[in-house]
């Protein structure tokens, strides 16, 4: 079974710093997709970010990215510039490129400080 | 207009009642899902459907069930509810056939037994 594993429960950061938040997955696949969503006090689910495994080239969206690391199975997040709006709960997830299911990580609290 | 909606948006209901929260979705997409999310445990997969004549179990459907109306529709009840039922459950939608591999939620529907 798959298993995606957020290790920090809670991370802050200030104002206009980065912050980095960690992923890690377990799979046997070869083709997958990985994401990040983002889920602000209005508890709507957000996507903020996906890879393909196939793709060598970290995503990046604006001051969001990736660094996918595939033999490492790990999948992080940094927030570049980071704002008072970024403050949520952020889940990454894993699903098999030919599956069907998604599976969820545990989230991390990311907090703002002005 | 949200293109995936949850109804009703908060319930409080007493132990022993049944309960029937709905899901419908403009999207034209093939897969629906009901999620759970609860504090620590990030969001975990109570059932899912393909079409409409496709109902699959998740890893946590003890205690519920699902009905899959239409294409666009998905409800999931609780025959008997419980404290431990107490949660954010959320539905989402995907769709096979596109290049769109992510899941799109619904606003959640926040639940409490009492």
């Amino acid at each position: 079974a798959q298993t995606v594993t957020q290790s920090q429960p809670e991370m802050s950061v200030q104002e206009a710093e980065t912050v980095t938040l960690s992923c890690t997955y377990d799979t046997s696949e070869s083709d997958y997709y990985l994401f990040w969503y983002k889920q602000p006090p209005s508890r709507q689910m957000i996507l903020v970010i996906r890879q393909e495994a196939y793709k060598q080239q970290n995503a990046t969206e604006n001051r969001f990215s990736v660094n996918f690391q595939k033999a490492a199975k790990s999948f992080s997040l940094k927030i570049s510039d980071s704002q008072l709006g970024d403050a949520a709960m952020y889940f990454c997830a894993y699903r098999r490129r030919t599956g069907n299911q998604f599976y969820f990580g545990t989230g991390t609290s990311l907090t703002v400080i002005p | 207009d949200a293109d995936v909606t949850q109804t009703p948006r908060n319930r409080i209901t007493k132990t022993g009642k049944r309960i029937m929260l709905e899901c419908s979705q403009t999207k034209g997409h093939d897969r629906m899902y009901w999620y759970r999310q609860d504090p620590g445990l990030g969001l975990r997969l109570i059932y899912y459907s393909f079409d409409v004549k496709d109902i699959n179990k998740g890893e946590i459907s003890d205690g519920y069930s699902v009905s899959r109306q239409a294409q666009a529709k998905f409800s999931l009840s609780l025959e008997s509810a419980i404290p431990n039922q107490t949660a954010l459950y959320f539905c989402a939608t995907s769709d096979s056939r596109t290049q769109n591999t992510e899941a799109f939620f619904g606003q959640g529907t926040r639940l409490t037994v009492v």
